[in-house]
This record gives C-alpha cells, structure tokens and sequence, in this order.
C-alpha cells in the first residue's frame, strides 16, 4: 500500500528566504508525482507534475526533483513571498488494483512565509 | 474554459440523513475523481468515474456512492451521516482516464454533520 509523508507538517520562514519541502514515498513503482498548493477552505492547484522518467520539473520561483528509486521528492521556492503561504502537498500516482491508478496525497506542510 | 465546478459550496446535515454533492468537470474532460479531506485522515480517494463507469474505487464504506452522468457531470451521495463524515469533498477532473491524464480540482464542498 503507498504512503506518502511529507516533512516538516509546518514551517515559518522570514520573506526571502529559500526552502525546501520534502516528501516521501514508500512504494517507488510510481507513475508521475505532483506538488499542489491549496489555500485554506479552497481547492487545489497544481504546481509541478513530474513524471517517472524525469528528474526535475521548473515553474517560476518553484523547482521540483525527483529521486525515484529512493522515494523522495523536494520543491524548492525560492525567494519566498507572504503569498506563497498556503498549504503545499505532494500526490503520487501509482497502480491501485488492476489496470487502474490512482493518486495517494501526503498531509501537506503548512508554509507561513512572515513579511 | 471554466474549471471544474461543485455545488454546493457548504452545507450543514444532521445525523442519520443523507446528502447528494455535484461537480461539472472542465468542458471536454471525461474523468471525475472524488476525495475525502479531513484533518486526521487528509486527503483520501473515494473513487472514480468515466464513461459513466466507476473505475476505481477507493476504501470507504458503501455509504458513499456515486454516478456520472451522460454530460460527464457526476454526483456523490453519501446516506445515513455520521459525525465523521465532516470533510471538505474535492472532485477533479481530466480528460481521459489512466496514469498520464493530469487532474484538475474544484474548490470543494464543505459538508458539515450535526
């Protein structure tokens, strides 16, 4: 069964620093792995979807890499904004019985960025 | 193109009754996924439809069913509430189903049980 933990579950950091967010997974036989971003009560938003056979994905400020067969991913932000707090979880897909796959979340990590 | 939708946004039942939730995909897709979001459990799949087909099919009671209908919108129902049942519900869409097919979520209904 894939699990998928997400290190710290929270973190405060002054405006502009940069930082890193950390997930793992226990199953490495993953097909694709994604970082969103939600806002309190809101939906998702999807950041950087990586897929098995990369290594690293890059949007803006905010870079994602992949270590397959150790079962970590990292997102990098740099240069942090207060807009950038919100909660950031990490998904990966992988199959779930079958021929069908399905998307297994981590808790999240709660980022504050303070002005 | 509009996201994906859901109605309602927020909603309060008591125990024991039974709620339906909707979500309209984004135009074109054919694939709507359900989650759960608590805060103990976070976010767990519930199940998926497409073609009007469930796919897949997460591990949660049979209190939780759901349909998808011919336009490829799709509801959720869940029957006798309990307590535990407060969540955010989130459905994602995507064009297709299978493991390359990005999905795209809605902002979610707030369902709250008394």
């Amino acid at each position: 069964k894939q699990e998928v933990t997400q290190i710290p579950a929270a973190l405060s950091v002054p405006e502009g620093e940069n930082l890193v967010l950390n997930c793992s997974f226990t199953d490495s036989a993953i097909y694709n792995l994604q970082w969103f971003r939600q806002d309190p009560g809101k939906g998702l938003t999807s950041l950087l979807l990586i897929q098995s056979s990369q290594r690293e994905q890059t949007s803006g400020r905010l870079n994602a890499s992949l270590d397959k067969s150790s079962g970590r991913s990292t997102l990098y932000i740099a240069a942090s904004q207060p807009g950038d707090s919100a909660t950031y979880l990490c998904a990966v897909r992988s199959l779930s019985g079958g021929s069908n796959y399905k998307l297994t979340f981590g808790k999240g990590t709660l980022l504050t960025v303070n002005p | 193109k509009a996201g994906v939708t859901q109605t309602p946004r927020y909603l309060i039942k008591t125990r024991g009754q039974q709620v339906t939730l909707s979500c309209s995909p984004i135009s074109g897709h054919r694939s709507v996924s359900w989650y759960q979001q608590t805060p103990g459990q976070g976010l767990q799949f519930l199940f998926e439809y497409f073609s009007e087909t469930q796919r897949n099919k997460g591990n949660f009671p049979g209190r939780f069913s759901g349909r998808q209908f011919s336009n490829s919108r799709s509801e959720m129902n869940v029957s006798t509430l309990e307590l535990g049942d407060s969540a955010l519900y989130l459905c994602a869409s995507s064009l297709l189903s299978g493991r390359i097919y990005e999905q795209y979520f809605g902002p979610g209904t707030r369902l709250t049980v008394t």
